[in-house]
């Protein structure tokens, strides 16, 4: 059973750019769900996949966007990159929906800079 | 809204010694309750949660933490530290029917000789 993967591990972006993050879920796993950490804070929920269909989304801007595929794989995107955005970005899957108790198993992040 | 608040930024302690990390969460629904554990460049590991009935849940490292409603708390404890617990320590909150993890701000732990 392989667990979580996301990719890549480490990125450097300028302002303005575009930048597409990939997570594979861990087998058997149909949900899939993205979180910001800045550095120093908690992680910060920005949306969540189910199915392939956008299934809850928490306070960030349009630029942020996503993509679920028929295999459960996922892709974050953020267009027009600004400082804030530097953080480590952190893909998460469970089986179910909000509905379900299923626990989330965190892959080890991408580390995203924007200069 | 529900929030959770982490009232300790770090936790300096010895090897052996006994550790409490304190979380507190504000929410107007049932909530399920969690801790994560996050060891330095890795991502978030699930160490225990609350999801219903007895209000102590136990890992399978000695944590430990019980839910208090009353008091809108759910502490984590453990008797004697390692070394090897030295990480960052998150608790976080999910409403019943909420697709979204809540986090607190988290808690380093630093385990000393």
């Amino acid at each position: 059973e392989t667990g979580v993967t996301q990719s890549p591990t480490h990125l450097i972006k300028t302002r303005g750019q575009q930048v597409t993050l990939r997570c594979s879920s861990q087998s058997g796993h149909n949900t899939v769900s993205w979180y910001q950490q800045a550095l120093g804070q908690g992680p910060q929920f920005i949306f969540q996949y189910y199915r392939e269909e956008e299934n809850g989304r928490g306070n960030f801007p349009p630029r942020f966007s996503g993509l679920q595929f028929p295999n459960y794989s996922s892709e974050l995107n953020v267009n027009a990159l600004e400082l804030d955005d530097s953080a480590l970005y952190l893909c998460a899957s469970s089986s179910g929906t909000s509905g379900s108790t299923g626990e989330l198993f965190f892959g080890e992040g991408s580390r995203l800079t924007v200069l | 809204a529900q929030s959770v608040t982490q009232l300790d930024s770090q936790v300096p302690v010895f090897e052996e010694a006994p550790v409490e990390l304190r979380c507190n969460y504000s929410s107007s629904v049932s909530v399920y309750l969690f801790w994560y554990v996050q060891y330095p460049n890795q991502g978030l590991q699930l160490l225990l949660k609350y999801l219903s009935g007895s209000t102590l849940v136990e890992s399978i490292n000695g944590f430990e933490a019980e839910f208090n409603k009353s008091q809108t708390s759910f502490h984590l404890r453990k008797p004697s530290v390692h070394i090897s617990d030295t990480a960052e320590y998150f608790c976080a909150v999910r409403s019943r029917g909420a697709s979204k993890l809540t986090f607190g701000t988290g808690t380093r732990l630093q385990v000393t000789l």
